[in-house]
């Protein structure tokens, strides 16, 4: 079945430090690829998606792109700030409108000043 | 803007009770979805429902039940809390093939 793999946490980076956050993902046919991001007490925000190969999602400043041939869906962040702490999710839905979601495991990330 | 409302952010229940955790959509979605997220687990898929008056288990449906009366409202029920289901839960949608969420709603069992 569909599955989603990503990288564990917690990460703890430096102001203005460059992020990625890797993800793969196992699926049949032509998934959906997203990045979803919860900050403290709050619910999961949708931070990007793409949508087929070869795509880039980007939001915020983040980017990720849909790479069929190595099945990653990769977060990038050439600077980061101490308001990206959050955890960060990464899913993937099949092709049917009937699909679930399935999420990775979530990574927190932490930006000290 | 799409919404997700989920009735209740904080609830405390006791042990044995009955729990209702609502949740409504305003974007006359077809797929809405109930997870609950722990730490280290991260979101396991406890139903799921693609239409009026259908529902199919998710990962984890051992111990809940859901009801889907109307397309905009998506119920979980614990039958009798128990203290394992002391968690938070989401509440969720799709359109688009995206996924949205409510706020999440803290359950303590006691």
């Amino acid at each position: 079945g569909n599955s989603v793999t990503q990288m564990e946490g917690p990460v703890t980076l430096s102001e203005e430090a460059f992020l990625t956050i890797n993800c793969t993902y196992t699926a049949t046919g032509y998934p959906s690829l997203f990045w979803y991001v919860q900050y403290p007490g709050e619910g999961l925000q949708l931070l990007l998606k793409a949508t087929k190969a070869d795509d880039k999602g980007s939001n915020k400043g983040f980017e990720a792109t849909y790479r069929k041939e190595t099945t990653s869906f990769h977060l990038e962040k050439g600077s980061v700030q101490v308001s990206d702490s959050a955890v960060y999710f990464c899913a993937l839905s099949g092709w049917s409108s009937a699909s679930k979601i399935i999420f990775g495991s979530g990574t927190r990330l932490s930006i000290r000043p | 803007d799409v919404k997700v409302t989920q009735s209740s952010r904080y609830l405390v229940k006791r042990t044995g009770e009955k729990v209702f955790l609502e949740c409504v959509q305003d974007m006359d979605h077809e797929n809405m979805f109930w997870y609950r997220q722990d730490p280290g687990l991260g979101l396991r898929l406890i139903y799921f429902s693609y239409d009026v008056k259908m529902k199919e288990k998710g990962d984890i449906p051992e111990g809940y039940s859901v009801s889907r009366e109307k397309k905009e409202r998506f119920s979980l029920i614990l039958e009798s809390a128990s203290t394992n289901q002391t968690s938070m839960y989401l509440c969720a949608s799709t359109g688009g093939n995206t996924i949205y969420f409510g706020e999440g709603s803290w359950l303590t069992v006691v």
